[in-house]
């Protein structure tokens, strides 16, 4: 049974202060690793795909990286914007699909002025 | 952009009622799936669909089922509504980039 694991469940951090959220994945299969945002009352939004060990992808202050078991999004001097609910989710074959996610539960990002 | 649409984003309904989530994908896609979000539990795969009339159970089925006439339209029911099917739905699309959610809808079920 694929298992994805975040931590921590929420992290509290001052605006400028650099941290990371970890995801760490058991699957047969990997066929890729997604990482979302999600706004309270509204649905998760796409950030990132990784597909191989090595593999990093940015975008503003957000970093994703990839190893064999697990994933990190490193977040750079964090906005108050940046508060939110952080997914991760893995993808793999399942019965007659292989686009089957697995999610994690979330690690609850605020970010205090 | 693909576009993911659920029909209503605030239900209520009574026990024991028959309920439909309307969900539509405007780009042609075949895969598509219902998941369930509840605090502390985070998102739980009800049904996928991977083609018409194609349909798979996730890791939570019991309670509902799917239907899938049209590529672009993917409806869950639930048969006889009960209250702890309270929930936030969320119907989702795979697309080459990855995959697109809806703005979700929150049942009560009173």
């Amino acid at each position: 049974e694929d298992q994805v694991t975040q931590s921590p469940e929420a992290l509290r951090l001052q605006e400028g202060e650099s941290s990371s959220l970890n995801c760490s994945y058991t699957v047969s299969g990997l066929r890729g690793l997604f990482w979302y945002r999600q706004d309270p009352g509204k649905g998760p939004e796409f950030l990132f795909t990784l597909y191989s060990a090595g593999e990093e992808k940015e975008k503003e202050r957000l970093k994703a990286t990839l190893t064999k078991k697990e994933s990190f999004l490193h977040i750079t001097a964090p906005k108050p914007e940046d508060s939110a609910t952080y997914l991760c989710a893995v993808q793999a074959p399942s019965g007659g699909s292989n686009y089957k996610l697995t999610f994690g539960k979330g690690t609850l990002l605020t970010v205090n002025p | 952009d693909v576009k993911v649409t659920q029909s209503s984003r605030y239900l209520v309904k009574r026990t024991g009622e028959k309920v439909f989530l309307e969900c539509v994908q405007d780009m042609d896609h075949e895969n598509m799936f219902w998941y369930r979000q509840d605090p502390g539990l985070g998102l739980r795969l009800i049904y996928f669909s991977y083609d018409v009339k194609m349909k798979e159970k996730g890791d939570i089925p019991e309670g509902y089922s799917v239907s899938r006439e049209k590529k672009e339209r993917f409806s869950l029911i639930l048969e006889s509504a009960s209250t702890n099917q309270t929930s936030m739905y969320l119907c989702a699309s795979r697309d080459p980039g990855g995959y697109t959610f809806g703005s979700g809808t929150r049942l009560t079920v009173v």
